[in-house]
């Protein structure tokens, strides 16, 4: 069975710092890798994705993640966070086949300070 | 705006009552997913929909029932509400319904059980 685990329940950055997030998958074969990004009483909304191919993926808002198969993670960085940074970052992998079903993390709150 | 339609945003109800959510999902979407939100259990996949026919199951409890109508939308029908079922529910649609497919959110309807 695939699963998800996101190591860090809630972080704090400053302004203009570096962000990383961490995400362990478990997961049979290469999975379907993506990060979504939820800000208060909002629906997620998708940052990036990644299915093959260069394990570097850029997504919006100036995030990007990195595929290592060897440490069967999926990390999302972003090189200066700004304020409005802060929300809840799920990590999610999704099912081979037909079904779509996306197993999702438990998410990390992202909190920035001036 | 994800194109993901959800009625109503709020619903406030007694215990033992019963509610329909309801999702209209992006134009050129078949498949529908439900989502449970709550701060103790996280983001939880509740079930599946593509084209009409249920294609994913996930820990959806025998209260709620859910179903994807001809014109593509779909409803989620939780009975014999408990006070542990207050919480977000979110709807996503997805093109294809595979696990590559991104899935699109919805805002969420907030279901408050007194």
């Amino acid at each position: 069975a695939q699963s998800v685990t996101q190591p860090d329940i809630h972080i704090t950055v400053s302004e203009g710092a570096s962000l990383e997030l961490r995400c362990n998958y478990s997961y049979g074969a290469t999975p379907y890798l993506f990060w979504y990004v939820q800000s208060p009483g909002q629906g997620l909304q998708l940052l990036l994705k990644y299915f093959s191919g260069d394990t570097l993926v850029q997504g919006i808002k100036g995030f990007e993640a990195e595929f290592k198969r060897s440490q069967s993670s999926f990390n999302l960085r972003k090189p200066s966070v700004h304020w409005s940074d802060a929300a809840e970052y799920f990590c999610a992998v999704g099912g081979k086949g037909n079904a779509g079903k996306s197993t999702f993390g438990d998410g990390t709150t992202l909190t920035v300070k001036p | 705006d994800s194109g993901v339609t959800q009625t109503p945003k709020h619903l406030i109800t007694a215990t033992g009552q019963r509610v329909t959510l309801r999702c209209s999902p992006r134009s050129g979407d078949l498949s529908v997913y439900w989502y449970q939100q709550s701060l103790d259990q996280g983001l939880q996949f509740l079930i599946q929909y593509y084209n009409g026919e249920e294609r994913a199951k996930g820990n959806i409890l025998e209260r709620f029932s859910a179903q994807q109508f001809p014109d593509l939308h779909s409803e989620l029908n939780l009975s014999s509400l408990e006070l542990g079922d207050s919480a977000l529910y979110f709807c996503a649609s997805s093109v294809l319904g595979t696990g590559r497919n991104e899935q699109f959110f919805g805002p969420g309807t907030r279901l408050t059980v007194l």
